[in-house]
């Protein structure tokens, strides 16, 4: 079966410093992975996505995230934190399994980014 | 190239109504999906349209129904309108469906339409 973790749901940090976003997954074959953002009352934008090329992969506004196979993580982090990236952050596995194909949302990360 | 438009994006229905709502994909996009976000259960995959056949279903009742057009707008309809269906329900678009793609295409995502059902 697929599934998708986000290990917190609030994550709180100083402007400046560096954020980790945590995401777990589970699935029977290779999936895709993703990394969206949501900012209040707007729809998704797309961060960054895995699709069995490089393990890390770098996104937008200086997002980056690893896919790590042996820990079934897909972890998305910047090094230094901006007020403007106070949002909420999905990830999301996108797969064939044996009931067809998904799309699983993780439940959300909300970020709050303090001055 | 315009994004994903939804329409209408606010939206107050009684209980018992039916609503429909619309979506425009990005030009050249011929995938539409459609998603529900919830406060209590999150965002959860309805259905996905490509060349106007519905290519896979989420756990919804039937209540919940779309269909796509040969321009590949797309719509969906919700009948028996309950105060549960209150939700913002996002649309999605890519280039190819999942069994083309496996999966890796890229969702364009609209602004939502937020739906009260009072």
């Amino acid at each position: 079966a697929q599934s998708v973790t986000q290990l917190d749901s609030h994550v709180s940090v100083s402007e400046g410093t560096p954020v980790l976003l945590r995401c777990n997954y589970s699935s029977s074959y290779s999936p895709s992975l993703f990394w969206y953002v949501q900012h209040p009352n707007k729809g998704l934008q797309l961060l960054l996505k895995y699709t069995s090329a490089a393990t890390l992969v770098k996104g937008i506004n200086g997002f980056e995230a690893e896919f790590k196979k042996s820990e079934t993580s897909f972890h998305l982090t910047k090094p230094s934190a901006h007020m403007s990236d106070a949002a909420e952050y999905f990830c999301v596995v996108r797969g064939w399994h044996t009931g067809g194909f998904k799309t699983i949302f993780g439940a959300g990360t909300r970020l709050f980014v303090k001055a | 190239k315009a994004g994903v438009t939804q329409t209408p994006r606010y939206l107050i229905k009684t209980r018992g109504q039916q609503v429909t709502l619309s979506c425009s994909p990005i030009s050249g996009h011929r995938s539409v999906s459609w998603y529900q976000q919830t406060p209590g259960q999150g965002l959860q995959f309805l259905f996905e349209y490509f060349s106007e056949t519905q290519r896979n279903k989420g756990n919804f009742p039937g209540r919940f129904s779309g269909r796509q057009f040969s321009n590949s707008r797309s719509e969906m309809n919700v009948s028996t309108l309950e105060l549960g269906d209150s939700a913002l329900y996002l649309c999605a678009s890519s280039y190819t469906g999942p069994g083309l793609a496996g999966g890796q295409e890229t969702q364009y995502f609209g602004p939502g339409t937020r739906l009260l059902v009072l």
